[in-house]
Order: structure tokens, then sequence, then C-alpha cells
């Protein structure tokens, strides 16, 4: 069975300051994809990076980078720069190669202050 | 592109009633799938649609049921509501290129049972 876990349920982060968002899976699959999504409040979710298994260069996005750790099975979101739109619910979640089901981790409920 | 729609956006039914909500893809994606979000489970995985095919299926009762259209718009349909299916239902289309899939969700429809 698959797996995503997100240990921090709240983050907090000064704005322009980098913040870190942890993410743990587990997988049988070799061919998988690990995606970060953002969900602001009462707005809907919104991709912000992915990664596939395969590749070990580490996606970047803008502000937005990963820490992928495959043999840790470890997929972490950096975001620099913290902006006060920033502020959502972050989601990790794992999909595998053929198909579009993807297992999400609980959430990290990511607030900026100014 | 328009991005993906679900109608209705809100919802409420009475325990025992059925229901059924619309999804509709971006325009060129053939692959819908079905998500169930509350604050208790998270994200859960319903079932997934491809060119009217059901591929894959979630752990859910069969009341909760989908299909697909041949323009790639889809709709779900709960039967005998229960309390517990007061949840935000979202709809996510996507697409595959050379390195994989991406998915983009639409805004959800609220659902509450009462």
């Amino acid at each position: 069975a698959q797996t995503v876990t997100q240990s921090q349920p709240e983050m907090s982060v000064q704005e322009a300051e980098t913040v870190t968002l942890s993410c743990t899976y587990d997988t049988s699959e070799s061919d998988y994809y690990l995606f970060w999504y953002k969900q602001p409040p009462s707005r809907q979710m919104i991709l912000v990076i992915r990664q596939e298994a395969y590749k070990q260069q580490n996606a970047t996005e803008n502000r937005f980078s990963v820490n992928f750790q495959k043999a840790a099975k470890s997929f972490s979101l950096k975001i620099s720069d913290s902006q006060l739109g920033d502020a959502a619910m972050y989601f990790c979640a794992l999909g595998q190669g053929g198909s579009e089901k993807l297992v999400f981790g609980k959430g990290t409920k990511l607030t900026v202050n100014p | 592109k328009a991005g993906v729609t679900q109608t209705p956006r809100y919802l409420i039914k009475t325990r025992g009633q059925q229901v059924t909500l619309s999804c509709s893809p971006i325009s060129g994606h053939r692959s819908v799938s079905w998500y169930q979000q509350t604050p208790g489970q998270g994200l859960q995985f319903l079932f997934e649609y491809f060119s009217e095919t059901q591929r894959n299926k979630g752990n859910f009762p069969g009341r909760f049921s989908g299909r697909q259209f041949s323009n790639s718009r889809s709709e779900m349909n709960v039967s005998t509501l229960e309390l517990g299916d007061s949840a935000l239902y979202l709809c996510a289309s996507s697409f595959r290129d050379t390195i994989g899939s991406e998915q983009y969700f639409g805004p959800g429809t609220r659902l509450t049972v009462t």
C-alpha cells in the first residue's frame, strides 16, 4: 500500500523568510511521482511542483523547490522569500506511473506572518 | 483554456436522498478523477475514469458510483446519503505527456447532508 505522511500539522513563517515542509512516503513501486499541492482557504487546489522518481535532480519552480531523497523516501518542500499569498494548506501527494490515482498526506497548514 | 468546472458548488441534502455531481474537465483532458475531502479523513480517492472506462476505484461503498461521457465530462452519484457523506468532493482532470501526468483540480462541490 502507498502511504504519505506529513508530520507537521501546522507551520508558520515570517514574510520574506524561508520555510521547509516535510513529507515522507512509502511505496513498493519503482515508477512513481511526487507532488506538492497548495489549497488556499476556500479556494481550489493548485499544483505547486512535481517530481518524477527517476529524476535525481530536484525540481524547482520559482520560489518553490524540493529536496527529494529517494533512499530515505523523503520529499520536502522549501519556500523561499515567503509571501502572504503563500498562506494555505499544503498537501504532499504520491502517484504511480500508469494511474492518475493520488495518495495524499494529511496536509500542513502554513501561516505567513507579516 | 478554461479550468475544471464542477456543478453545483454547494448542495444540501437529507439522509436517504441521492445526489449527482458533475465535472467538466479541461479541454483535451481525457482522464477524470474524483476525491472526497473531509477534516477527519483528509483527501481520499474515489475513482478514476479514462475514455468512459473506470480504471481505478478507491475503498468506498457501492453507494458511490460514477461515469464518464464521450466528451470526457464526468458525473458521480451517491445514493442513500448518510451524514458522513458530508464533504468537499473534488474532481481533477489530467493529461499525460512523455514524462508523466499532472492533475488539475476543480473548485469542488460542498455537500452537506442533514
